[in-house]
């Protein structure tokens, strides 16, 4: 079975622009959950999909959105960017994301100038 | 709010030695996630626990549910155990909150 892809795999933006990364579950898998992960924070959660419904999201503004499809990829968007927001920005997927393994992408390495 | 916390935050080994990794969490949770993060970014989940022991390989991770406090072994440690080592909980909500990691070089 094929793993998680991400894409892009790095990305430069200049602030106020948007950007949309994008993540392909391993086969079969239905629960998509996205984190952002910087030197500071570490690892921290953004949101979580399960067949195209956001479950759960964590404590990020507005700007951070996302949605699932049918297929069950999933996208990410960031609205009005901040240098702040330079980040790898990892996907991971599960059958359902209660108590499972979670497989995760080879993260976009996001810059933000 | 869930914390979670692992020590030591940085680790330096000689090839061979025994390693262990703690971590502690303040609330209830379902389960724990033992994570290595390679320099480039790629993570993988190492076990998934949420009682007793697990082992694979050389790699032992115990967790301590009425202690509230997990521990990653590493026996026989080789350079290629290098890398960024990261406790995750599930705490009944969909998502898993992280420790800070422990970086782990294994030198030869």
């Amino acid at each position: 079975k094929a793993g998680v892809t991400q894409t892009p795999r790095y990305l430069i933006k200049t602030r106020g622009q948007q950007v949309t990364l994008s993540c392909s579950p391993i086969s079969g898998h239905r629960s998509v959950s996205w984190y952002q992960q910087t030197p500071g924070q570490g690892l921290q959660f953004l949101f979580e999909y399960f067949s195209e419904t956001q479950r759960n999201k964590g404590n990020f503004p507005g700007r951070f959105s996302g949605r699932q499809f049918s297929n069950s990829r999933s996208e990410m968007n960031v609205s009005t960017l901040e240098l702040g927001d330079s980040a790898l920005y990892l996907c991971a997927s599960s059958g359902d994301s209660k108590v499972e393994t979670q497989y995760f992408g080879p993260g976009t390495r996001l810059l933000v100038l | 709010k869930n914390e979670v916390e692992q020590s030591p935050q940085n680790l330096t080994a000689q090839e061979g030695e025994f390693i262990t990794i703690n971590c502690s969490y303040s609330v209830g949770i379902s389960a724990l996630h033992w994570l290595q993060q390679h320099p480039g970014g790629g993570i993988v989940s190492l076990f998934m626990l949420s009682s007793g022991k697990k082992k694979h390989g050389r790699l032992i991770a115990t967790i301590n549910i009425q202690e509230k406090h997990s521990s990653l072994h590493i026996t026989a440690s080789h350079p290629r155990d290098s890398a960024v080592y990261i406790c995750a909980v599930w705490a009944g909500s969909y998502q898993l909150t992280f420790g800070k990691g422990t970086k782990l070089s294994v030198i030869p």
